[in-house]
């Protein structure tokens, strides 16, 4: 079983819709989860983390964690063109040592 | 203030011949990290240093050495190059765990290499 399992899409979408992105992972030591953006032949960037369970809010971006069914989300409201790229998710121990991604959902938005 | 750096940004590598990747980064970050990235299995960490002068084997460490003879600089060697490390290569850093941003990696801008 993988770490983390991610649906690869790809995900098209027009224009202000809202986008939904999951992943689930195994072994509920893990702490930290992460959601990376990476643009074409770009290294991945952090775009949120949460910690344990529950929601966390960074204007049109919500990454939600559910530790008793093991559930990663990422919303994304009002999507933009710009935010066409592939979504990682990870998930990490306080170890620093320990990061698992997933394989990435490649999004597109149409103007 | 550069961030993450990778050098070369491509390479074309015959089966057998051997390479060094070098990574550098001016953030004095303690961890740094090497990870290949293949379609449909992710990133994957090949090996990792949590300071100057320490390496540790991550999830891939098969036919890769690593040296961190400098906090700032992180090297990734192919003795003999195979098909089968046709990749994209990423190297990250992370601040030191005493500052607890356990979440927090920062990426370069990658190497593509083919072995044929």
């Amino acid at each position: 079983q993988k770490e983390v399992e991610q649906d690869p899409g790809p995900l098209s979408v027009p224009e202000g819709a809202i986008v939904s992105l999951n992943c689930t992972y195994s072994n509920s030591a893990f702490q930290y989860f992460m959601w990376y953006r990476q643009y074409s032949r770009k290294g991945p960037e952090l775009l949120m983390y949460t910690y344990s369970s529950g929601n966390k809010e960074d204007g049109r971006f919500t990454a939600q964690v559910d530790k008793s069914s093991k559930y990663i989300s990422l919303f994304i409201r009002d999507s933009q063109p710009s935010d066409s790229a592939t979504y990682l998710c990870a998930k990490g121990l306080n170890t620093g040592n320990q990061f698992y991604f997933g394989t990435g959902t490649s999004l597109t938005v149409i103007p | 203030n550069a961030g993450v750096t990778q050098t070369p940004k491509f390479r074309v590598l015959k089966t057998g011949q051997s390479m060094t990747l070098l990574c550098a980064q001016d953030m004095n970050h303690e961890y740094m990290y090497w990870y290949r990235q293949d379609p449909g299995m992710g990133l994957r960490l090949i090996h990792y240093s949590v300071g100057e002068g320490t390496t540790a084997k991550g999830e891939v460490p098969d036919g890769y050495n690593v040296s961190r003879l400098k906090k700032q600089n992180f090297l990734l060697g192919l003795e003999s190059a195979a098909p089968s490390q046709t990749s994209v290569y990423f190297c990250a850093t992370h601040p030191a765990l005493r500052l607890r941003l356990f979440y927090e990696q920062y990426f370069g801008p990658g190497t593509r290499l083919t072995v044929t």
